[in-house]
């Protein structure tokens, strides 16, 4: 099947620094993703959908000035995590559609990246 | 919207079967996934139904009922590795088929 990445799988780093985070899709092109957040013991929430060659539609209530989404390519999406602060500790993961478009798309998930604001 | 429901904790004996239930309430309904998530990884793909019935695929069913917003993925012949979160999703045509999950479902296989 369909596989994605990300790196890093984890990252620690103190507050007020930026946190970059990849997504690729490894064996297929991706036009779009998604990057969804996860508190422990809590569902996936999705921030944003990453568009290829234009801009990130974000979720009611993500500030997109904060988490910065750039898909620079078919099969590469980033987030930016800046002026990290202990709030935003979480567990991000991205996905993507393993088909380009149509009504029976599966959502293939990057195996995350915990990342851990001091 | 959607509103996706599903029992927060199941318990059950290795060998043995689970049903876990999820209700949901859309307009424009576009199917229905169900992801396994075992603790600090990523959800993996089981299932996807968008017609009314029965999707068997090995030790692992899962039924949707589109009237009655409704579907259960049934999980036979646990086994502790079976030990997981399991979130039901459903993508919403108005949604631009984005989904949306469930707080998901911990089911933990006892010996």
């Amino acid at each position: 099947g369909a596989v994605v990445s990300q790196h890093p799988s984890w990252v620690i780093c103190k507050s007020g620094t930026s946190v970059k985070i990849e997504c690729r899709s490894l064996d297929f092109q991706a036009t779009t993703m998604f990057w969804y957040r996860q508190f422990p013991k809590q569902s996936l929430m999705l921030m944003a959908t990453s568009n290829e060659g234009s801009k990130a539609t974000y979720e009611q209530g993500v500030e997109k000035d904060k988490f910065l989404i750039n898909h620079a390519s078919l099969t590469l999406s980033t987030l930016t995590v800046t002026s990290a602060h202990p709030e935003d500790s979480s567990f991000y993961i991205c996905s993507a559609p393993g088909q380009a478009g149509g009504s029976t798309d599966t959502q293939y998930f990057g195996p995350g990246t915990r990342l851990t604001v001091l | 919207g959607q509103n996706i429901d599903q029992p927060t904790e199941m318990t059950a004996t290795e060998g043995a079967i689970v049903q876990i239930n999820c209700t949901y309430q859309t307009s424009g309904f576009n199917g229905l996934f169900w992801y396994q998530q075992h603790a600090g990884e990523a959800p993996t793909f089981l299932s996807y139904n968008v017609l009314d019935g029965l999707e068997e695929k090995g030790r692992f069913s899962s039924f949707l009922s589109r009237s009655k917003g409704y579907s259960y993925l049934l999980l036979k012949e646990l086994q502790m590795k079976d030990s997981a979160s399991y979130l039901c999703a459903v993508s919403e045509i108005a949604n631009d088929y984005k989904l949306s999950f469930g707080a998901g479902t911990t089911v933990t296989v006892r010996a």
